[in-house]
């Protein structure tokens, strides 16, 4: 199984911080990443695919990049909606494995 | 607008077995792959199984191979999950999701099922 591990695991940040996450695959997964978000109580939503692809009404205040093993997702101002716990997932084969997540909180 | 929704969810006994369903609407359901993902309390997300669009195709995470079977009715544009032999690690929020191409586009609002004496 292709292992995804995210860093930092929790993040403290304030309003209008620029904040990046980072996930590494155990093998290449050339362009098959996505990345979601979860608030509690709630389903994930999707944020982004193909490493940096924007889903449609996702504010362009997030961005994605990387390639093969590393990717990170970026925010560029962080904003009061914001503040979620986001996982990265990978798209290449079977079983789907998701990052164990990262908790953005309020600093 | 696309809309899934789980039910079927409970509390069941170690051993027991439960069936999921979740129903779609706002889409043609047939072009959809559908997936199971499940989060246990407080952890992260686990991807269970996944079923093609056509029903031919099925994969399953180790942990519930044997145990859980994943199908579709087309006609009725709904999923499913057989669980049998459940344990207590098998308790958790369990999502459907699905899209268009491979990645989890839409998701349901979760069931809770919890394996308990």
């Amino acid at each position: 199984d292709i292992q995804m591990t995210q860093s930092p695991s929790t993040l403290s940040a304030s309003v209008g911080d620029r904040v990046t996450i980072t996930c590494r695959a155990s093998q290449s997964i050339s362009y098959w990443l996505a990345w979601y978000q979860q608030k509690p109580g709630k389903a994930p939503k999707f944020l982004i695919y193909d490493v940096s692809s924007l889903e449609s009404g996702v504010p362009s205040r997030f961005s994605g990049s990387g390639s093969g093993t590393e990717f990170t997702l970026t925010i560029s101002s962080l904003q009061p909606d914001d503040f979620a716990t986001y996982y990265c997932q990978q798209f290449i084969t079977y079983p789907r494995t998701f990052g164990q997540g990262t908790k953005v909180e309020i600093k | 607008e696309v809309q899934l929704l789980e039910s079927g969810g409970g509390l069941v006994h170690p051993g027991g077995s439960l069936r999921l369903s979740c129903a779609a609407s706002g889409f043609t359901f047939s072009t959809y792959a559908m997936n199971w993902v499940r989060q246990a309390p407080g952890k992260g997300l686990e991807w269970v199984s996944v079923i093609s669009g056509s029903g031919g195709s099925t994969y399953y995470t180790d942990s519930v191979k044997g145990r859980f079977t994943i199908s579709r009715d087309n006609s009725k544009n709904t999923l499913y999950l057989q669980m049998n032999s459940l344990r207590a690690e098998d308790t958790a929020v369990y999502y459907c999701a699905g899209g268009p191409v491979a990645y989890f586009q839409h998701w349901g609002q979760g069931t809770l099922v919890t394996v308990s004496s």
